[in-house]
């Protein structure tokens, strides 16, 4: 499979504060998508993303498929402290089958 | 309604047994997949299904075996488990034609004796 790298791999932030994450690939992707997975619940789907530049914003979070196609970034302002868990990013390549491909995970704390 | 529901929620085998987990969803989706996460870890890809056929097998061990008996149900056969295999087992289901907001079930948690 497809080998996605997030950064950083773990953040602990003061609430209030905003967060950024980021996904990078070897090779171009069709869709970005981001995801939260609680502990011991499936991955909740937040942004999905489908051109190229494209920034698409779901409440305080706010998402975008860089213009390279081999990355996105995942921005969340003014934390709180139901936004911990563990954020994934996934992709789907271009070889137009439905896979989709996680990320490394990037685990957020968020200290009240 | 963007529900994909799994069962069971646990699952206890021993390594000689065998068992199915199971998964359904009605949104009308024609892609299902099957995804084996560890702690700690991100969710693999194991296996799609797109329209009710297999096409993508990412080279996953004969000892789980899919089926896809219909467009709502997604199943997956357990045989001769290894200990190793725990995990959490997730099933998700998304459109097909490139557009794979996929979503996903809360998982089977399966642990082999």
């Amino acid at each position: 499979g497809q080998q996605l790298n997030q950064s950083p791999q773990s953040m602990f932030i003061q609430e209030g504060e905003d967060v950024s994450m980021n996904c990078t690939s070897s090779s171009i992707f069709n869709t970005w998508l981001w995801y939260k997975q609680d502990p011991g619940e499936g991955p909740v789907l937040l942004i999905a993303l489908y051109k190229a530049g494209e920034l698409t914003s779901n409440g305080r979070l706010t998402a975008q498929f860089g213009i390279t196609r081999k990355d996105s970034f995942l921005n969340i302002s003014a934390s709180i402290p139901s936004d911990v868990g563990i954020y994934f990013c996934a992709g789907q390549d271009q070889t137009g089958a439905n896979n989709l491909f996680f990320g490394t995970g990037t685990r957020l704390t968020v200290i009240p | 309604d963007t529900e994909v529901t799994q069962t069971p929620k646990h699952l206890v085998m021993g390594m000689t047994n065998k068992k199915s987990l199971k998964c359904e969803q009605h949104m009308g989706h024609r892609a299902m997949y099957w995804y084996k996460q560890k702690a700690k870890k991100p969710p693999e890809l194991m296996f799609v299904y797109s329209y009710e056929k297999l096409s993508i097998n990412e080279s996953v061990p004969s000892r789980f075996s899919p089926e896809c008996p219909n467009s709502s149900l997604l199943n997956l056969h357990l045989h001769a488990l290894q200990p190793e295999d725990s995990a959490l087992y997730l099933c998700a289901s998304s459109r097909t034609g490139g557009l794979v907001e996929a979503f996903f079930g809360q998982g089977t948690r399966l642990t082999v004796v």
